[in-house]
């Protein structure tokens, strides 16, 4: 059974702080990986992919893969309350199609 | 906003009826996958259709079917409902065929069975 494994949370961090979000999977064929967010509610939101072994930085968003230890990590620097929300951790597989994680709920506080 | 609709947006069956929800894929995607939601977890593959034929299937029994239109429009059918059919039921649109990178979500149909 491939596995995505996140903390469900809730991870609470105080505004204009630096959010770590973690994410575990099994398949070592692994290679795609993705983090949606999502608002309660709403459907998911893709903010970042990476594909490459080290870390890939958007604006206040750095996704982190380390394929040797199964890890993919999303940072959130400078956190706004408009980031809370769930954060889901998807894999795309050897198959194509995407494992997801039941994701973390992070809470800004103001 | 994504070019992804879902219809309807919200719906109420009862155990053993059969529903259709609908999507339409942004232009230019002809890779449709179907998700299922349920609360507090991640999305579980359902299908994906690439170019009107169906493309790998999740662990769903066979009273979960899907249908793709020559326009890429898709439709999710659900036989014999049961209570744990309840949950949001999302359509991903992508930009290439037969991957499921960068998937962009349509705001989902949520059913509830009662």
């Amino acid at each position: 059974q491939k596995e995505v494994e996140q903390n469900s949370g809730p991870l609470s961090v105080p505004e204009g702080a630096i959010a770590s979000l973690n994410c575990t999977y099994s398949d070592r064929g692994s290679q795609s990986f993705f983090w949606y967010r999502q608002y309660s509610g709403k459907s998911p939101e893709l903010i970042m992919f990476i594909y490459s072994n080290g870390d890939k930085e958007d604006g206040r968003f750095t996704a982190q893969l380390n394929k040797a230890s199964q890890y993919v990590s999303l940072l959130i620097r400078d956190s706004q309350p408009s980031d809370s929300a769930t954060y889901l951790c998807a894999v795309q597989g050897s198959n194509y199609q995407l494992i997801w994680g039941a994701g973390t709920k992070l809470i800004i506080k103001p | 906003e994504t070019g992804v609709t879902q219809s309807p947006t919200h719906l109420i069956k009862t155990r053993g009826q059969q529903v259709t929800l609908r999507c339409s894929s942004q232009s230019g995607h002809n890779t449709v996958s179907w998700y299922q939601q349920a609360l507090g977890q991640g999305p579980q593959f359902i299908f994906q259709y690439y170019r009107e034929e169906e493309n790998g299937r999740g662990n769903f029994p066979p009273r979960f079917s899907g249908l793709q239109f020559p326009n890429y429009s898709s439709e999710l059918n659900v036989n014999a409902l049961e209570l744990d059919d309840s949950a949001l039921y999302l359509c991903a649109s992508s930009p290439q065929g037969a991957t499921d990178e960068k998937l962009f979500f349509g705001s989902g149909t949520q059913l509830s069975v009662l």
